[in-house]
């Protein structure tokens, strides 16, 4: 069985610039998540997907974080602009139905 | 604010070693408690879900045990070996429509050779 898939694996932008993260989950799994790790700290989860509706975001700063999973299977994570505080790996999981979420290899961003 | 905290930060350890870390969790409003592996450049490895105070779970040389009473969970490695050098995560989930989860910082384990 194929694991989530993310890219791209390395991204450095100037601040200000934007970018933009992709995310293939686990065939069939309903449930996608973005979560944000920034040295030092744990993963901090960004926004929930079931489907393609969102189910949390409580945590995404949503004047220059989007995410978007348009046909409920793919999805992107994009920040416009970006500032050198969100310099992290951003990381993407997937879970069925089930408690246990399947992680990707994460995107490590430098934003200098 | 959930606060999930893990001890020690980081260990340095021999081969054949044997060690144990620490997550400590809200004890109320307890839904489940997850252990993660991360090495470095892959992805997060999920090790354990445990649910029931009391929960002890083995994978090879890996344990884990649950106390949601006091909210407190303690992986076991029995002797170490260097390919279980990799960061350990533990996350925190409470009851509710979500199954959102709450990360500790991780322990940080080098075995070396």
């Amino acid at each position: 069985e194929a694991g989530v898939a993310q890219s791209p694996r390395y991204k450095i932008i100037e601040k200000r610039q934007s970018v933009a993260f992709w995310c293939n989950p686990i065939s069939g799994h309903a449930t996608l998540y973005w979560y944000q790790q920034i040295l030092g700290q744990g993963p901090k989860l960004l926004i929930q997907f079931q489907n393609n509706g969102v189910v949390d975001d409580s945590q995404l700063p949503k004047d220059r974080f989007s995410a978007e999973r348009l046909k409920g299977v793919d999805s992107t994570l994009k920040i416009q602009p970006a500032k050198l505080e969100d310099s992290a790996v951003y990381l993407c999981a997937s879970s069925f139905f089930g408690e246990t979420q399947y992680f990707g290899p994460g995107t490590r961003l430098l934003v200098l | 604010i959930l606060n999930v905290e893990q001890s020690p930060q980081s260990l340095h350890v021999q081969e054949g070693d044997s060690t144990n870390f620490t997550c400590s969790f809200p004890s109320s409003n307890f839904y489940a408690l997850h252990w993660y592996r991360w090495e470095t450049a892959k992805s997060p490895e999920a090790l354990f879900v445990m649910t029931l105070n009391g929960d002890e779970k083995k994978k090879g040389r890996i344990s884990a045990t649950l106390n949601t009473k006091e909210g407190y969970s303690y992986l076991y490695i029995k002797g170490s070996q260097p390919e279980d050098s990799a960061t350990y995560l533990c996350a925190f989930r409470s009851g509710g429509a979500t199954n959102k989860l709450i990360f500790g910082t991780g322990t940080l384990l080098a075995v070396q050779p």
